[in-house]
């Protein structure tokens, strides 16, 4: 059983869609992280959040941290083909890190 | 800042054989650094978490036998996969953290092909 689990799973969409990636779990964490992996490199981290209800913007990317700092979405506006890569949500127990499942995100020119 | 680098991001071995992956920190001091395996468009699974100066904690299901982790500086940590065979192909990852809740930063991967 995944702590983190993340939908959907694999996403195909067309440039200039909007998407949202959503990560989910029963846990309480006290602090959530988005990254960014493209084929054959490690990943990048995005944003970190930390505050129940905490939206953090990065240009077309906007993070949201449930109130109850169990979940996170993270939605993009007007995807590029840039924006194709595995986007993967992480979180900190306060004792130990745990990945999220993962969201491979596909944009079509 | 958080520069943290892999060596080599890629190793064709042959199956038996030693592979050392070295992880380095470029600009901070790591107290705490992590090994994760990755397979195409899946997450990353935790492999182990290894402190300066001591043991490494390594996942269930990893072998510690196999996979040999040191970590003897605060700026460099290694992996050693161990008479390796085809099932050890994989994307290797290494991520420095100045301790075990903070951020991680991750190196580029290393690609292991054993044939």
């Amino acid at each position: 059983t995944q702590l983190l689990e993340q939908s959907p799973q694999f996403l195909s969409i067309q440039e200039g869609e909007n998407l949202t990636v959503y990560c989910n779990s029963s846990s309480v964490f006290s602090s959530l992280q988005w990254y960014r992996q493209e084929p054959g490199e490690g990943p990048v981290l995005l944003v970190t959040v930390v505050t129940g209800g905490e939206v953090k913007k990065l240009k077309r990317l906007t993070f949201q941290f449930g109130d109850a700092r169990k979940d996170s979405s993270l939605h993009i506006t007007a995807a590029q083909p840039g924006d194709t890569g595995l986007y993967l949500c992480a979180a900190d127990t306060g004792n130990q890190f745990y990945f999220g499942t993962g969201t491979s995100l596909t944009v079509i020119p | 800042g958080a520069v943290v680098s892999q060596h080599p991001s890629r190793v064709i071995c042959k199956s038996g054989t030693s592979v050392k992956i070295e992880c380095r920190s470029l600009d901070f001091q790591a107290t705490t650094m992590f090994w994760y395996r990755q397979f195409p468009k899946q997450s990353l699974m935790l492999m182990a978490t290894s402190n300066e100066g001591s043991k490494a904690t390594y996942e269930q299901g990893v072998e510690k036998d196999k996979f040999l982790i040191n970590h003897a500086s605060l700026t460099l940590s290694t992996l050693t996969v161990t008479s390796a065979h085809p099932e050890d192909s994989s994307f290797y990852i290494c991520s420095a953290s100045l301790a075990l809740s903070y951020e991680q930063y991750f190196g580029p991967g290393t690609r292991l092909t054993v044939t």
